[in-house]
């Protein structure tokens, strides 16, 4: 079946560090590859999303890059604020049958001190 | 403004009580997903549905029911064969035509059962 697997967490960082959240997946064919984040006590929002292999979704500062060859989607961003302190939740839509259908991993928190 | 709604944002249940969340979206969306958020871990799909008058059930289905009669609507009922229904709701919305089509999500309930 299809998974996703994110580092563990939580993740603590000073305001201005390099992030990275390593997410892998197991999928059969070609799935669309996101990344949501959830604000404390809201739902999620879409961050970005790549389609195909060697895409890179890009918004806000983050950036991840569709690996087919490593089966990997993993988060970046140069210089986090206090402000990107959430839960990051990387997904797959494996599509066929399943379209629509999202798995997600288990979440990574980020805290961003001053 | 498009979105989705979600109500009540707080929810207090008895044991042995049947209780329905609302989800509402006005984005024209065909398909309608209902979530649970438990702390630690990822989203988990109870049910989806792809066009009114039809659903799914999902990964955790069992002690819950839903309707779609409209295509706006898509409320999710807690039973009281739920055995363990305290959790983050989450209800989400997306036209899955598209491959990597997005999922939008309401602010979702959070359900506590006394």
């Amino acid at each position: 079946g299809n998974s996703v697997t994110q580092m563990e967490g939580p993740v603590t960082l000073s305001e201005e560090a390099f992030l990275t959240i390593n997410c892998t997946y197991t999928a059969t064919g070609y799935p669309s590859l996101f990344w949501y984040v959830q604000y404390p006590g809201e739902g999620l929002q879409l961050l970005l999303k790549a389609t195909k292999a060697d895409d890179k979704g890009s918004n806000k500062g983050f950036e991840a890059t569709y690996r087919k060859e490593t089966t990997s989607f993993h988060l970046e961003k140069g210089s986090v604020q206090v402000s990107d302190s959430a839960v990051y939740f990387c997904a797959l839509d494996a599509g066929g049958t399943s379209y629509g259908k999202l798995t997600f991993g288990q979440g990574t928190i980020l805290t961003v001190h001053p | 403004d498009g979105g989705i709604t979600q109500s009540p944002k707080y929810l207090f249940r008895k044991e042995g009580q049947n209780v329905t969340l609302s989800c509402e979206q006005n984005l024209n969306h065909d398909a309608m997903y209902w979530y649970r958020q438990d702390p630690g871990q990822g989203l988990r799909l109870i049910y989806y549905s792809q066009i009114v008058n039809d659903f799914q059930k999902g990964d955790i289905a069992e002690g819950y029911s839903v309707s779609r009669e409209k295509k706006e609507s898509f409320p999710l009922t807690v039973t009281s064969a739920q055995k363990n229904p305290t959790a983050f709701y989450l209800c989400a919305s997306s036209n899955p035509g598209l491959a990597g089509d997005t999922q939008y999500f309401g602010p979702g309930t959070r359900l506590t059962v006394l």
